[in-house]
């Protein structure tokens, strides 16, 4: 059972769109991961938040914690074809044990 | 670099066999994980320690499965007779946890051990 729902499971776009990817739960966490991963290798983290309503940027890429800590966005604007690969959104637990969501395979076509 | 390895990258083996998959943290991180993850899903959580003391495992983990982390710094995943469901990702992640200034969470993963179970 997911207790993270991403959404889309997968996006094919053109060099120079912008896209959101959603992460959404019935739960709260205390705080919330993004990873990147390539075919082949393990997950890389991108950022954490941890406070409701909390937005990061790194780069082109913005991220939304929800004011409630039970979801999370992913905006990229102006995508490049180094954007594609998967992204993982995880949400972690007391324990501090990531919950992962199915994630969101990106392809960016130049 | 010192960031999480795992070995082998890659294991095939026969159905029936066992195997044993280690994982080196970031050096001074006190918390370990292992998850599992199937091609076209996010990781899934197996099991974790606290320096030594595995503290969690999840309902993934059958009686074949066993971790162990015996001084606190490398950790090992053995299978034992192994089947074809096992066929996935093995992926170790680790973090300092009681560090002021990083979310609890906040983990580095390893390049993960791929094993194909025939």
């Amino acid at each position: 059972t997911q207790l993270l729902e991403q959404s889309p499971q997968f996006l094919s776009i053109q060099e120079g769109e912008n896209l959101t990817v959603y992460c959404n739960s019935s739960s709260v966490f205390s705080s919330l991961q993004w990873y990147r991963q390539e075919p082949g290798e393990g997950p890389v983290l991108l950022v954490t938040v941890v406070t409701g309503g909390e937005v990061k940027k790194l780069k082109r890429l913005t991220f939304q914690f929800g004011d409630a800590r039970k979801d999370s966005s992913l905006h990229i604007t102006a995508a490049q074809p180094g954007d594609t690969g998967l992204y993982l959104c995880a949400g972690a637990r007391g324990t501090g044990k990531l919950i992962f969501g199915q994630g969101t395979t990106l392809q960016v076509k130049p | 670099d010192t960031g999480v390895s795992q070995d082998p990258r890659h294991k095939i083996t026969k159905r029936g066999q066992n195997v044993t998959f280690r994982c080196d943290p970031i050096s001074e991180h006190n918390r370990l994980y292992w998850y599992r993850q199937t091609l076209g899903q996010g990781p899934e959580f197996l099991t974790y320690f606290q320096n030594e003391a595995q503290l969690e495992k999840s309902r993934l983990l059958s009686d074949r499965f066993s971790a162990e982390r015996p001084k606190g710094s490398f950790s090992t995943l053995e299978i034992q007779r192994t089947e074809q469901g096992d066929s996935a990702m093995y992926l170790c992640a680790s973090t300092l946890r009681g560090t002021s200034g990083r979310a609890e969470g906040e983990q580095f993963f390893g390049p993960g051990t791929r094993l194909t179970v025939l």
